[in-house]
């Protein structure tokens, strides 16, 4: 899987957009790019995912660049309990079972009052 | 949705002690489960993976012996974490791969055991 970087941490006011930006310029043409986020101690959530267009559902929009080596996710109005470690992930598509799904450091999302 | 059980959220053991996490795909089969560890204020770190009717796949720096992973049904894998010691105080974390529909080849997550060991 393509190596993704992002910033460690971000702030955001309630009510606001937050708009968290993701690096991944060594990824190759199948991969895709999956969000996932983990508010404290719970599991991690999936948030949407994309391959070239942007993508928009009930939680969150993505928006990959047309080199596709950036993308953002955006929260458009984010709330106290939007406040979670998110995760950029880039990984192939597959369909093979035993294909493992590695996080990086991700960025802790403060959203403040 | 795929949902993930994962049982129990928290528990506190005496060092030497044995402990055993369930999780349960409820409303689909999970051929293949994973499972991770995570330390405070790091990453989830992928311990194992779990495969139906067949032996675990370990990481690199795993113990197959101290963390026992049985995958005996397409519902059910357990994790048992044998001879606890402090240092095994973590936070696990199940996962099952779901095929298809609207997360793609995604995952979903269990909610996450909280193991102490005194």
């Amino acid at each position: 899987d393509a190596k993704t970087t992002q910033p460690t941490s971000m702030d955001c006011a309630e009510g606001r957009a937050a708009n968290l930006p993701c690096n991944h310029s060594t990824i190759s043409g199948n991969e895709y790019v999956y969000w996932y986020r983990q508010i404290h101690s719970q599991g991690p959530q999936y948030i949407i995912h994309g391959l070239k267009n942007n993508e928009t559902n009930e939680m969150a929009s993505l928006i990959i660049t047309e080199d596709r080596k950036s993308s953002t996710l955006i929260l458009p109005h984010a709330t106290l309990r939007d406040t979670a470690v998110y995760y950029c992930i880039v990984r192939v598509d597959s369909g093979g079972s035993n294909y493992k799904l590695t996080f990086g450091k991700g960025t802790l999302l403060t959203v403040n009052p | 949705g795929a949902v993930v059980s994962q049982h129990p959220s928290r528990v506190i053991c005496k060092s030497g002690t044995s402990v055993k996490i369930e999780c349960r795909s409820l409303d689909f089969q999970a051929t293949t489960m994973f499972w991770y560890r995570q330390f405070p204020k790091q990453s989830l770190m992928l311990m194992a993976t779990s495969n139906e009717g067949s032996k675990a796949t370990y990481e690199q720096g795993v113990e197959k012996d101290k963390f026992l992973i049985n995958h005996a049904s397409l519902t059910l894998s357990t994790l048992t974490v044998t001879s606890a010691h402090p240092e095994d105080s973590s936070f696990y974390i199940c996962s099952a791969r779901v095929t298809g529909g609207t997360q793609g080849y995604g995952y979903t997550f269990g909610s996450g055991t909280r193991l102490t060991v005194v």
